[in-house]
């Protein structure tokens, strides 16, 4: 599969609790983005990066959240002491940053806080 | 103002109708334009890009108005498994995406 790939597919939590993401990119996609989308909402960005560079990090997010892509291949998103309100679907795409750029998604990670 | 907006609906439609969605930018400077489908619970998957001469691709058309700053899709011939959340994007150094216009096929 050469698709986007995120993992896991569902993560329960309680709160308080730390939790990571992992999204594998399409291999030779070097623009990697991270949102979040809750019911009815359209995608929220969250962060992106160029290569291991973050471009651009949301105001909206709080210092809770990090995110890395250390290599420039796989990133991760962490969020530290969650919250009830981090419940959503996290969403990882990739592009290339010229040429042909369409984003593709990531299956997405489905967060519940408790 | 939101970079990107969308008429939430819902489109509620028949069969076989002519359906057409807008989608407004903010940024005159924005690069490129796309139209995403969204299952619900499912991941946005790409339905096609926005050329600024217009792109056809089986019952779905595109249109790029860059004066007007908006972006249509127009599906014809609606089938009951068109029926999903349509979200328009744009790229202005990074993407931006509306909420989603919902769209109801009905037999």
């Amino acid at each position: 599969d050469t698709g986007v790939s995120q993992d896991p597919r569902h993560k329960i939590t309680k709160r308080g609790q730390n939790v990571t993401f992992r999204c594998d990119p399409i291999s030779e996609h070097n623009r990697l983005y991270w949102y979040r989308q809750t019911l009815g909402q359209g995608p929220e960005f969250l962060t992106y990066f160029q290569n291991e560079a973050q471009l651009e990090k949301s105001r909206l997010l709080s210092d809770r959240f990090s995110a890395e892509r250390p290599k420039g291949s796989f990133s991760t998103l962490e969020i530290q002491r969650t919250e009830q309100g981090d419940s959503a679907m996290y969403l990882c795409a990739s592009s290339l940053a010229q040429g042909v750029n369409e984003a593709f998604f990531g299956q997405g990670t489905r967060l519940t806080v408790v | 103002r939101k970079e990107v907006e969308q008429d939430p609906g819902p489109f509620n439609v028949p069969e076989g109708a002519t359906v057409a969605f807008n989608c407004t930018y903010s940024n005159s400077a924005s690069q490129s334009f796309f139209w995403y489908r969204q299952d619900c619970r499912k991941e946005p998957k790409l339905l096609m890009s926005v050329y600024s001469s217009g792109n056809e691709d089986g019952r779905f058309t595109a249109q790029l108005n860059r004066a007007s700053q908006y972006i249509s899709l127009l599906i014809r011939d609606s089938k009951l498994s068109d029926s999903a959340t349509y979200l328009c994007a744009v790229i202005f150094n990074k993407f931006y995406f509306g909420s989603g216009t919902k769209l109801n096929v009905k037999p």
